[in-house]
């Protein structure tokens, strides 16, 4: 069952804007992850938050978690080209399963 | 270098003929899982290993089966592959549980006619 959403479904901006994207999911979480994909390539882990945390930060990265609206956001800050990439959210339950939402695709314009 | 392999990258296949996709990784990681990945849906996972002889089902099990014999491989089997496995699959392995990190393969993306 998907558990995470990402909001919007593509997005796109001028380089050095901030852009944000949004994933809400539905069930109590042991921790929220975001992963990056470029065109059709393996997953990359960007940050990890967990449930009793409300705001993480790495490089030009910033997470923020609410859990009592069942939603996290991502902020890439001065984006560059080459954050051009999917992105998706991922959430971590208190069993062995793991649930990816369908991801917010981004576009950055030199 | 730490990584996740998988093998092949690409496959194009028929109906019916049974096939293997393996992946090994070399971080002596205990958790191992496979995903695929299908336009619009995002990632949903197939079958996860928490270690050696453990496996468990995912959200899309069927028409797939999987071993975990070593702590390094965890190959998917496709024992009679039909069009809809038509997809990009990933494996992927984290150090203890699903709740950490995972490190992703580079995909194989395989057509079944």
């Amino acid at each position: 069952s998907q558990q995470g959403e990402e909001d919007p479904q593509a997005l796109s901006i001028q380089e050095g804007e901030n852009a944000t994207m949004n994933c809400s999911y539905k069930t109590s979480i042991n921790n929220l992850q975001w992963y990056r994909q470029n065109s059709g390539r393996g997953l990359v882990h960007l940050i990890l938050i967990r449930s009793n945390e409300r705001e993480k930060h790495s490089g030009r990265l910033r997470v923020t978690l609410d859990t009592s609206k069942k939603s996290s956001s991502l902020l890439i800050t001065a984006s560059r080209a080459a954050d051009t990439a999917s992105y998706f959210c991922a959430t971590g339950g208190y069993g062995q399963n793991f649930v990816f939402g369908p991801g917010t695709r981004l576009s950055v314009l030199p | 270098e730490a990584q996740v392999t998988q093998n092949p990258r690409y496959l194009i296949t028929v109906t019916g003929k049974k096939l293997t996709v393996t992946c090994s990784q070399n971080m002596n990681h205990e958790y191992m899982s496979w995903y695929r990945q299908d336009p619009g849906l995002g990632l949903r996972q197939i079958y996860y290993s928490m270690n050696v002889e453990v496996t468990d089902k995912g959200d899309v099990p069927e028409g797939y089966k999987v071993s975990r014999k070593e702590k390094r491989n965890f190959p998917l089997i496709l024992e009679s592959p039909s069009p809809n496995q038509t997809s990009l699959y990933f494996c992927a392995s984290s150090f203890l549980a699903v709740s950490e990190t995972q490190y992703f393969g580079p995909g194989t993306r395989l057509l079944v006619l």
